[in-house]
């Protein structure tokens, strides 16, 4: 059982466009969502977060959107640059409990074309 | 400068042999954990550990073990290997399960069982 989905696995931006990714879930009990960049061969590096209590939280190119009702959040690249071109993972987690740890979404490729 | 670092980066090894990857972190972190990552899909928790002298299994099955003697210390163990192990194997530490800061994650060891 898949709790978190992210369902567009590649993602191809022109340099400068907005590049959006998006992601799903399935439990409620989630408190926390978290996005990670990830190159070949590298370990995932932490990007930008959100609690349940926000619906919007903003880190300088990077936007991240949470629509709790519709169990849906969104992160927002703009301008796009080369250098973002990357694998970006979805995560939630919640404060305590069974649902605490960390889980990943499948991850989106994601290629920002000149 | 990396702050959690896993040896080693690459790994081919024949089938049936006894493997260790290695993991350390400087933070002081109680929190480890060991996710396994295959090409194309999720990151996946294998092992996690509360603190010295306390591990757990993760969500997915795995034929590893880990032991936690020492805080910065987090070694994964492979009595004998075989192909159906071949992956990517990441660890990270992090001051709490649930957190907006999100775990940080070494560079990650690439398995390959012949």
């Amino acid at each position: 059982d898949q709790q978190v989905k992210q369902n567009s696995p590649s993602l191809s931006v022109q340099e400068g466009r907005i590049s959006i990714l998006n992601c799903d879930y399935t439990n409620s009990m989630f408190d926390y969502f978290l996005w990670y960049k990830k190159y070949p061969a590298e370990g995932p590096t932490f990007l930008i977060s959100i609690s349940s209590i926000k619906d919007k939280n903003e880190d300088g190119r990077f936007t991240v959107f949470l629509n709790k009702s519709a169990k849906h959040l969104s992160l927002h690249i703009v301008p796009s640059q080369p250098g973002d071109s990357a694998v970006y993972f979805c995560a939630a987690s919640a404060l305590s409990g069974t649902a605490s740890k960390l889980t990943f979404g499948t991850g989106t490729r994601l290629q920002v074309t000149l | 400068e990396a702050d959690i670092y896993q040896t080693p980066r690459y790994l081919v090894i024949g089938t049936g042999k006894k493997i260790t990857l290695e993991c350390s972190q400087t933070m002081g972190h109680d929190k480890m954990y060991w996710y396994q990552q295959d090409p194309g899909m999720e990151l996946h928790l294998i092992h996690y550990s509360y603190g010295v002298n306390s591990t757990e299994k993760g969500d997915l099955s795995s034929e590893s073990t880990v032991s936690r003697i020492r805080t910065e210390h987090f070694p994964l163990t492979l009595e004998s290997a075989r192909p159906s192990h071949t992956s990517q194997y990441l660890c990270a530490s992090s001051e709490l399960f649930g957190t907006l800061s999100g775990y940080t994650f070494g560079s990650g060891t690439r398995l390959t069982v012949v």
